[in-house]
């Protein structure tokens, strides 16, 4: 089954204490990206990734960072978590086809940082 | 600046018509997408339109056009479980995603 994968679903954690979000595709797909999703702001791009080894900057990367070393996988690491950084993370890839786009989404993680 | 205009919220009755606006100002377009988001769970991919027109999907369709910056999805023969976010974005630059705050829309019987 072509499937996005997050984990954890679910963490509450504390200031300062190092947190990694794994993400994984099946889909063979270039293109990857990590959102956070507040209420009232919707979704913002944290980090996205053409391809292995290519990142680059969305609208809120502050305090995050991000690695590709392999196609199927992009972690998002909170070196340092605040509180401003709860919020609920989806990762997500992209295929492109000629004129085609499909993004697919994972299943969401919820963060807590107290 | 980048921005995504949609509507807060929208109501409708089952089985009814109901169309969602979205306008747009970005720097760059390659494309612009609408999602569907149940509470709690992940955006769900509804369609993609990078030329003008209309794309038709069984009770979804999407409009484009982008000379005016503008797009709509289309719901028809509505059923409760339409109740739902939509959410519009544009990809403003090959990957860089811009999305509205979404229209949270109300399916009644």
């Amino acid at each position: 089954e072509a499937q996005v994968t997050q984990n954890p679903r679910y963490l509450i954690t504390v200031t300062g204490k190092k947190l990694t979000v794994t993400c994984s595709q099946n889909m063979n797909h270039e293109y990857m990206s990590w959102y956070r999703q507040d209420p009232g702001l919707g979704l913002r791009q944290i980090y996205y990734s053409m391809n292995v080894e290519a990142t680059d900057k969305g609208d809120v990367p502050e305090g995050y960072k991000v690695s590709r070393k392999e196609k199927r996988n992009f972690p998002l690491i909170l070196e340092s978590p605040s509180p401003n950084q709860t919020s609920l993370y989806f990762c997500a890839s992209s295929s492109r086809q000629g004129a085609r786009e499909t993004q697919y989404f994972g299943p969401g993680t919820r963060l807590l940082v107290l | 600046g980048q921005n995504i205009d949609q509507p807060t919220e929208m109501t409708a009755t089952e089985g009814a018509i109901v169309q969602i606006n979205c306008t747009y100002q970005t720097s760059g377009f390659n494309g612009l997408f609408w999602y569907q988001q149940h509470a709690g769970e992940a955006p769900t991919f509804l369609s993609y339109n990078v030329l003008d027109g209309l794309e038709e999907k069984g009770r979804f369709s999407s409009f484009l056009s982008r000379s005016k910056g503008y797009s709509y999805l289309l719901l028809k023969e509505l059923q409760m479980k339409d109740s739902a976010s939509y959410l519009c974005a544009v990809d403003s630059g090959t990957y860089k995603y811009i999305f509205g705050t979404g229209t949270r829309l109300k399916v009644l019987a």
